[in-house]
């Protein structure tokens, strides 16, 4: 099974400040033939169900600001919120879909101070 | 407007079998697949299984003696059924369409 790890596992910022949050994969989720990561980012707000951020690394999803920015390739996957508001309150998983069974890291839980 | 509904029992006895069915709307089970995803109250969310498109299946290794996922394309329902529940069962059970469209999730507390 391909692991996922993510860090940290929590983060306090201010609002309008940048945050970075890692995932790293225990192999390769880079698929040679059409050169996409099978990455994923999910945002899990407190009560709801996972909403999918990011897709294939970097591809924002439909309606989702601009200011969620996923980046990487390979095993090392980053996702960036470039000036944190108070509703990203959430925590944020990251997931691979290269290979059954589909994984999810254990997730950075982002706190505004 | 896609919207997908789990639902099932609240709770369920160790040792029995819990089934769960999640009812999707506004999309077709024939183009897009379902998986179940679960997550244990204060914890990450844990992938159970999907089945695809064609009708196929996939499981988590680590479960997949205990699991079962199917469906019904004309009432355009995905079913769950898992055996020989424990206490670490416990958790809300979502199904995902594509990973797209998530259910609001439904609880399943295992206790006697």
């Amino acid at each position: 099974d391909i692991v996922m790890t993510q860090t940290p596992s929590s983060q306090a910022v201010s609002a309008g400040e940048k945050v970075t949050m890692s995932c790293k994969s225990s192999q390769s989720l880079l698929y040679s033939e059409n050169k996409k990561n099978y990455l994923a980012w999910y945002q899990q707000k407190p009560g709801q169900s996972p909403k999918l951020l990011i897709s294939w690394a970097s591809t924002r999803e439909s309606g989702v600001p601009d200011r969620f920015i996923g980046s990487g390739s390979g095993t090392d996957f980053t996702l960036t919120i470039s000036s944190v508001q108070a509703e990203d309150l959430a925590v944020y998983y990251c997931e691979q879909y290269y290979d059954t069974p589909l994984t999810f890291g254990s997730g950075t839980k982002l706190e505004i101070k | 407007q896609v919207q997908l509904k789990e639902s099932g029992p609240g709770l369920v006895q160790p040792s029995q079998t819990l089934s769960l069915t999640c009812t999707v709307s506004g999309l077709s089970l024939t183009s897009n697949s379902v998986s179940w995803i679960r997550q244990p109250p204060g914890k990450g969310l844990e992938w159970m299984g999907v089945i695809w498109s064609n009708g196929g299946t996939d499981y988590n290794s680590a479960i997949k003696s205990r699991l079962s996922i199917s469906r019904d394309t004309s009432k355009s329902q995905v079913f769950l059924k898992m055996n020989s529940l424990q206490t670490e069962d416990t958790a809300m059970y979502f199904c995902a369409l594509d990973f797209d469209y998530w259910g609001q999730g439904v609880m399943v507390t295992v206790s006697s």
